[in-house]
């Protein structure tokens, strides 16, 4: 079964401090791996998206990693900011024939609260 | 250039009644597909439309349907609602359709239902 687990649920921090959130999946054929941050009452946006060949990529102080033959991958927050204050949505896109954003597979996310 | 937009932002209905929900995509995309938001859930995929066909379907009762028009916006229905139905609920916008690597998807801020 197509499943993603993130990890935390939720995670409370304080401000300046470093983070790692959790993504665990069992999506296959696995095509990508995006991160969104969803503010409050706001939509998701897209901090990174991953293909199978890529291991890190960044988007200023967030690093996303991603270890293909184990199926994790981790958000990085570096130097917390209180704008940080959202959930980090993990979501997964299988492969296949006649793709549809059907195939997209969303975790359940991560409550992050920076505090001053 | 605008985002993707959803109205009306927050609206209020009771059980029975009947609801739309208007979605404009970013200029130039063809592809729209509506989630559904609720604490305990997650984000559930409802449908997914490309040039004004419906390429896939999430398992939602035939209560909830959608169309996309010509210019690519795009109605969700609801009909009869429930209790249950109180979401909130998104819709994103791509160039193309399905999760592809290349494939940015785009989400607006969504509707606030809330049914009493």
């Amino acid at each position: 079964k197509n499943q993603v687990e993130q990890s935390p649920q939720s995670l409370i921090i304080l401000e300046g401090k470093n983070c790692t959130l959790q993504c665990n999946y069992t999506v296959s054929p696995f095509s990508n791996l995006r991160w969104y941050k969803q503010d409050t009452g706001r939509g998701p946006v897209s901090l990174t998206i991953m293909t199978f060949s890529e291991n890190t990529k960044s988007n200023g102080r967030y690093t996303a990693t991603l270890d293909a033959d184990t199926k994790q991958s981790s958000l990085h927050i570096t130097a917390s900011q209180l704008s940080d204050s959202a959930s980090y949505i993990c979501v997964v896109s299988a492969n296949g024939r006649g793709s549809t954003l059907g195939r997209l597979y969303f975790g359940r996310g991560t409550q992050l609260t920076v505090w001053p | 250039k605008a985002g993707v937009t959803q109205t009306p932002r927050y609206l209020i209905k009771t059980r029975g009644q009947q609801v739309t929900l208007s979605c404009s995509p970013i200029s130039g995309h063809r592809s729209v597909s509506w989630y559904q938001q609720t604490p305990g859930q997650g984000l559930q995929f409802l449908f997914e439309y490309f040039s004004e066909t419906q390429r896939n379907k999430g398992n939602f009762p035939g209560r909830f349907s959608g169309r996309q028009f010509s210019n690519s916006r795009s109605e969700m229905n609801v009909s009869t609602l429930e209790l249950g139905d109180s979401a909130l609920y998104l819709c994103a916008s791509s160039l193309k359709e399905g999760g592809g690597s290349g494939n940015t998807i785009y989400f607006g801020e969504g509707s606030w239902l809330t049914v009493v």
